[in-house]
């Protein structure tokens, strides 16, 4: 297992377009998290799933942000007419949870530059 | 909210013992502490974590007070590749709500 990868790594993109990440986590974990995380800051919620349920999603998931996880293994983050402040790094991360866990295991994430 | 609160950066000479405080005054009985580490343009790496106990594994000490009202993480013998920023968090860590709710964490510079 090559840990949770994330495609693509870069993107830039003009305000008003339509982007989509994808996410695939660790084979065997079944929950997905979605983080933003802009300079200087530390990553913030975004959603997360266990399987292919969505149990939350953050107050900063406008609606112009979807997530999906159809089959419980990997996930997409679509962000619709795109604007200059959705520039961020976004991550992903799974995890095992099934109680004590070892914690998640993030990918190298995917930064998004609206121009 | 993050419920920890961390210096913002520090310094610690390559070779030495870098110890990255952390307060969590109000913590409850059932939550733990978490350490994580992001090196630049990477994701935020798992470092450790504990309940009451210290804690040791092959990256870092975890030193809890009794009070369990700080921690303090220990790199034993810094390199120039433990430059990162370090984001101490607390978590129930059986909860159907469990996610991980970061800070602005510290960072840590290793001086050569």
């Amino acid at each position: 297992d090559t840990g949770v990868s994330q495609d693509p790594r870069h993107k830039i993109t003009k305000r008003g377009q339509n982007v989509t990440f994808r996410c695939d986590p660790i084979s065997e974990h079944n929950r997905l998290y979605w983080y933003r995380q802009t300079l200087g800051q530390g990553p913030e919620f975004l959603t997360y799933f266990q399987n292919e349920a969505q149990l939350e999603k953050s107050r900063l998931l406008s609606d112009r942000f979807s997530a999906e996880r159809p089959k419980g293994s990997f996930s997409t983050l679509e962000i619709q007419r795109t604007e200059q402040g959705d520039s961020a790094m976004y991550l992903c991360a799974s995890s095992l949870f099934q109680g004590a866990d070892d914690g998640y295991t993030f990918g190298s994430g995917t930064r998004l530059t609206v121009v | 909210d993050a419920k920890t609160t961390q210096p913002t950066s520090m310094d610690c000479a390559e070779g030495r013992a870098a110890n990255l405080p952390c307060n969590h005054s109000t913590i409850s009985g059932n939550e733990y502490v978490y350490w994580y580490r992001q090196i630049h343009s990477q994701g935020p790496q798992y470092i450790i974590h504990g309940l009451k106990n210290n804690e040791t594994n092959e990256m870092a000490s975890l030193i809890i007070t009794e009070d369990r009202k700080s921690s303090t993480l220990i790199l034993p013998h810094a390199t120039l590749r433990d430059t990162a920023v370090y984001y101490c968090i607390v978590r129930l860590d059986i909860s159907p709500d469990d996610k991980i709710i970061f800070g602005k964490g510290t960072r840590l510079h290793i001086l050569p």
